[in-house]
Formats: C-alpha cells, sequence, structure tokens
C-alpha cells in the first residue's frame, strides 16, 4: 500500500550508459515531480507533470528526458550518463490545487555513475 | 539572493531543550508554507503545514511573519528521535512549484 513508489531504489551503472527510474503514485493526485538532491543535500525541482502535461521544466540538460503515460505514472529516462549525474532522484506528488497540502515523496533512488 | 534561506546548522541540543529555527523568503507572493523533515538517506517528510495565524501540533509550533517573509519552527522538549535536516518549503502563487530550503541540522544529545 505504499503511496509514491519508486524503482530501482539503487542504480549503479557505468558512465555513457542509459537509464531508466520509475515511478508511481497511488493516492489520486493529478501532479507529479522529479527532484534532483545532490551531494550537499540540495533538493532541486527538475520537471513537473500535471495530468500528463509537463508544466515545470528547469534547467536540466536534454539528456533527461520524463515520460508521463498516465497521471498516476512519471518516469526518469536519462541517457548518455556523467559522473555529475550521481544523485538522489526523488519522485513526488500532490494535488494540482496545493493549498496546504504539500507533497508525497518516493523513497529516492540513489544513482551512482562510475 | 537564495529563493528560500535557512542557517543549515547543525544546530546541538540537550534532550528537553527548546530549538527554534527560522527561514526566509524572497517572493513576496508566495502562499503555501511547509516544514519538512528529512532522516539520513530517506526521503523528506511532511512535519507541519504553516497557516497565517501560526499553528501548532504537539510538541511543534509553527509561525508565519508575512511582512519580514520568514517562517519559523519551534520544538519544545526535544527528543533524541527529533535528530533530523529540517526544510523549509515554500510555494508561489498560481504555481505547482515547490521551492526548498537547504534545510537546517538538529541533533539533540543524550
Amino acid at each position: 500500500d505504499t503511496a509514491v513508489s519508486q524503482t530501482p531504489k539503487y542504480l549503479v551503472t557505468q558512465m555513457g550508459n542509459d537509464k531508466s527510474i520509475k515511478c508511481e503514485q497511488n493516492l489520486g493526485h493529478d501532479t507529479m515531480y522529479w527532484y534532483k538532491q545532490d551531494s550537499k543535500k540540495f533538493l532541486k525541482i527538475m520537471f513537473s507533470y500535471n495530468n500528463k502535461e509537463l508544466i515545470i521544466n528547469e534547467t536540466v540538460p536534454n539528456r533527461f528526458s520524463p515520460k508521463s503515460p498516465d497521471k498516476a505514472h512519471l518516469n526518469l529516462h536519462i541517457n548518455s550518463l556523467e559522473l555529475g549525474d550521481s544523485a538522489v532522484y526523488f519522485c513526488a506528488s500532490s494535488h494540482s490545487n496545493g493549498g496546504n497540502y504539500g507533497y508525497t515523496f518516493g523513497s529516492g533512488t540513489r544513482l551512482t555513475v562510475v | 539572493r537564495k529563493e528560500v534561506e535557512q542557517d543549515p546548522g547543525p544546530f546541538n541540543v540537550p534532550e528537553g531543550a527548546t530549538v527554534a529555527f527560522n527561514c526566509t523568503y524572497s517572493n513576496s507572493a508566495s502562499q503555501s508554507f511547509f516544514w519538512y523533515r528529512q532522516d539520513c538517506r530517506k526521503e523528506p517528510k511532511l512535519l507541519m503545514s504553516v497557516y497565517s495565524s501560526g499553528n501548532e501540533d504537539g510538541r511543534f509550533t509553527a509561525q508565519l511573519n508575512r511582512a519580514s517573509q520568514y517562517i519559523s519552527l519551534l520544538i519544545r522538549d526535544s527528543k533524541l528521535s527529533d535528530s533530523a535536516t529540517y526544510l523549509c518549503v515554500v510555494r508561489g502563487s498560481g504555481t505547482y512549484k515547490y521551492i526548498f530550503g537547504t534545510g537546517t541540522r538538529l541533533k539533540v544529545l543524550a
């Protein structure tokens, strides 16, 4: 009955590879997000989808491509992985009316590029 | 100036102490405010929303000062289990984007 689930939890891969991270939420939220938390622990938004529509696209290399097949799923594909991509990637979801509900986060995917 | 700023700490306090954190935000049109807690190697979890009139949840009290553009979190009777990083989060008006501060690290010592 996990609310926001991400897979895989850990991902170790070589430079130049292509990898995907999947996220699913069963909270009935209509907005989903990808955040990156770097080694200094700063959480920075990358993308957001509302009802499958891309609404936030921060300055992220175009090697990163999100895909939302439906409002309960948001996947992240990364091409040509680089050492600097090593970080923890968090998926989150919320109601679009925001208000005082905040986000619910997944448990994170720890990506290590070697 | 960063959109959301916090003192990174660490704040080292003994068990039973009262500790307070502040967080300042730059966008005066910000509408929603939150405190999140993040344990080491875990995801952030919503601790409490911050309402205009201030609000309390057990040992935790949150305040909002719109004039000075800051929010605060007060923790009374600190427990060892309160040791974590506390993240200030702000959402602007008419936006889905929540901006996170870099967090304030709290260590409660026995």
